[in-house]
């Protein structure tokens, strides 16, 4: 099956440093990959869409500001948190989907992000 | 507004069976999706549902009826491995999956 890969899978920073995390598609090309957060014992909450070459989409209440997503090719997005603060803390996890709105997100393993 | 919404917590025994429902309001249905997430690890594809009916697979089978919203995820022969988290998620007009919280499901011996 399709795999997605996400880098680093954890990371420990200090409070108002920016972090980036990379989610891959390692075997299709993703023509839109999702982002998402998810706090301990909550559902996944859906914070942006990004397409391959165009801006990301941006869930209500999510600043885009401050998460800054690049999605530049069909296997690479980017995630960058800046100015992390203790309360961004929280499991991000990011799906990839080939071209076609029925098929099926494939998603990477998650980063654990923990700010100090 | 859209809702999805499945049992918090479920509980049952090693090689018994499960059901695990899930009923849905949303602004149109593409799909719907089960997903199994076990502890501080992504979900993992299990099922998706866009006609009524049940699709069989393996140890596990999903059920959809579209009118009345509601599907189900049946497991049988339960193994301890089998802990873990289940969603359930529709894919709405806008082809966007709305969430459910999650049934935390625990198997005991």
């Amino acid at each position: 099956g399709a795999v997605v890969s996400q880098h680093p899978s954890r990371v420990i920073c200090k409070s108002g440093t920016s972090v980036k995390i990379e989610c891959r598609s390692l075997d299709f090309q993703a023509t839109t990959m999702f982002w998402y957060r998810q706090f301990p014992k909550q559902s996944l909450m859906l914070m942006a869409t990004s397409n391959e070459g165009s801006k990301a989409t941006y869930e209500q209440g999510v600043e885009k500001d401050k998460f800054l997503i690049n999605h530049a090719s069909l296997t690479l997005s980017t995630l960058t948190v800046t100015s992390a603060h203790p309360e961004d803390s929280s499991f991000y996890i990011c799906s990839a989907r080939e071209a076609g709105e029925y098929n099926e997100q494939f998603f990477g393993p998650g980063t654990r992000l923990t700010v100090l | 507004g859209q809702n999805i919404d499945q049992p918090t917590e479920m509980t049952a025994t090693e090689g018994a069976i499960v059901q695990i429902n899930c009923t849905y309001q949303t602004s149109g249905f593409n799909g719907l999706f089960w997903y199994q997430q076990h502890a501080g690890e992504a979900p993992t594809f299990l099922s998706y549902n866009v006609l009524d009916g049940l699709e069989e697979k393996g140890r596990f089978s999903s059920f959809l009826s579209r009118s009345k919203g509601y599907s189900y995820l049946l497991l049988k022969e339960l193994q301890m491995k089998d802990s873990a988290s289940y969603l359930c998620a529709v894919m709405d007009s806008n082809y966007q999956l709305i969430w459910g919280a999650g049934t935390k499901l625990i198997i005991k011996p």
